[in-house]
């Protein structure tokens, strides 16, 4: 196992688009994570998910945004109809438990023009 | 105000000097982490801490949890230091980050 793997590691994008981002968690993480980090500032939390439940989710992930973690494996992030405020670095995290280190993937830099 | 609040926000140090970066927080915590983000975006977890003190190498984390608040230091620095080192501290199952401190060390 090689870490926590995120696939695109760059996204351009035009506004009104949507984009899909995945997640691959080390394979015995049970939770997963979800975070957006704009320049400049350090990660806000967006979702968790414990196995394939969604336990929590931000206020800042508006009915755009959907996760998924479908078997409790990977999971996606989906934005809908991309706006230029979306534009960040969306990282990804997996944990055995909330007690446990966190292991972070390189995260997906999106771009919308 | 935010919940994490570190200082310095910049930092610039010459080769072999000691450094010091604090973080200082408002909520309750279960844990606070000690991260380090280089350009391109890679978090990569230094400390995971809930009491006292860690040693890894050249880098000492301290907490004080009475105080709400934690100091991570750098002893001899060396330009291969030089990233964003970020304070998270885990409140209600889920990290809650300070905006991080930019460390730039010189030869």
């Amino acid at each position: 196992d090689t870490g926590v793997s995120q696939d695109p590691r760059h996204k351009i994008t035009k506004r009104g688009q949507n984009v899909t981002f995945r997640c691959d968690p080390i394979s015995e993480h049970n939770r997963l994570y979800w975070y957006r980090q704009t320049l400049g500032q350090g990660p806000e939390f967006l979702t968790y998910f414990q196995n394939e439940a969604q336990l929590e989710k931000s206020r800042l992930l508006s009915d755009r945004f959907s996760a998924e973690r479908p078997k409790g494996s990977f999971s996606t992030l989906e934005i809908q109809r991309t706006e230029q405020g979306d534009s960040a670095m969306y990282l990804c995290a997996s944990s055995l438990s909330a007690n446990y280190g966190y292991t972070f993937g390189s995260g997906t830099r999106l771009t919308v023009v | 105000k935010n919940e994490v609040e570190q200082s310095p926000q910049n930092l610039t140090a010459q080769e072999g000097e000691f450094i010091t970066i604090n973080c200082s927080y408002s909520v309750g915590i279960s844990a606070l982490h000690w991260l380090q983000q280089h350009p391109g975006g890679g978090i990569v977890s230094l400390f995971m801490l809930s009491s006292g003190k860690k040693k890894h190498g050249r880098l000492i984390a301290t907490i004080n949890i009475q105080e709400k608040h934690s100091s991570l230091h750098i002893t001899a620095s060396h330009p291969r230091d030089s990233a964003v080192y970020i304070c998270a501290v885990l409140n209600t199952d889920k990290l809650i980050f300070g905006t991080g401190t930019r460390l730039q060390v010189f030869p």
